[in-house]
């Protein structure tokens, strides 16, 4: 089992750039959550996705969007990048039928020049 | 004021020292997690709970539902501990965002 996956793990963008950003959740998991880490500080909620649907969101602007495919994976995107978007972005899987931990990625390491 | 405070921000301890990481909450919660977080960014999760006391290998955690307050202690500390350590709470068994606190950097010295 490869657990969560992230791709990519480091990103380079220009201010005004989109991005996106691609989470595979652990086997036999069905909820995604992204969270935003910014330097220093503990991870803060963006949005999760269950059964294709946006279920909970967090307090980020609509530049921030997201989208869940049918195997479960998930892509987030950023538009209209800002210098203080460069932060790490987390994913990470849980089951929504049972009392079980989320499971983290590696992160997506994204710096905004 | 945040509604996960951890304590102490920064700990650094001699290898073999007993460590208490503390972590306070002020919203209902189902659930609390403690994380570890090495330098390379990926969490790891250690543990998942939500009453009473857990323990896996020399790693405890409490926590007292009524004080809205847990402990993460490690016993017999080693340099391979060292990684920051995070409290973060959810308020809905398996379909939860996590609330996070800002985490607690330990250091272990040889």
């Amino acid at each position: 089992d490869a657990g969560v996956t992230q791709s990519p793990t480091h990103l380079i963008k220009t201010r005004g750039q989109q991005v996106t950003l691609r989470c595979s959740p652990k086997s036999g998991h069905d909820t995604v959550s992204w969270y935003q880490q910014a330097l220093g500080q503990g991870p803060q909620f963006i949005f999760q996705y269950y059964e294709e649907e946006e279920r909970q969101r967090g307090n980020f602007p609509d530049r921030f969007s997201g989208h869940q495919f049918p195997n479960y994976s998930s892509e987030l995107n950023v538009n209209a990048l800002l210098l203080g978007d460069s932060a790490l972005y987390l994913c990470a899987s849980s089951n929504s039928g049972t009392r079980t931990e989320a499971f983290f990625g590696q992160g997506t390491r994204l710096t905004v020049v | 004021k945040n509604e996960v405070e951890q304590s102490p921000q920064n700990l650094t301890a001699q290898e073999g020292e007993f460590i208490t990481i503390n972590c306070s909450y002020s919203v209902g919660i189902s659930a609390l997690h403690w994380l570890q977080q090495h330098p390379g960014g990926g969490i790891v999760s250690l543990f998942m709970l939500s009453s009473g006391k857990k323990k896996h290998g020399r790693l405890i955690a409490t926590i007292n539902i009524q004080e809205k307050h847990s402990s993460l202690h490690i016993t017999a500390s080693h340099p391979r501990d060292s990684a920051v350590y995070i409290c973060a709470v959810g308020s809905n068994f398996g379909n939860e965002k996590l609330t996070f606190g800002t985490g607690t950097r330990l250091t272990i010295i040889p």
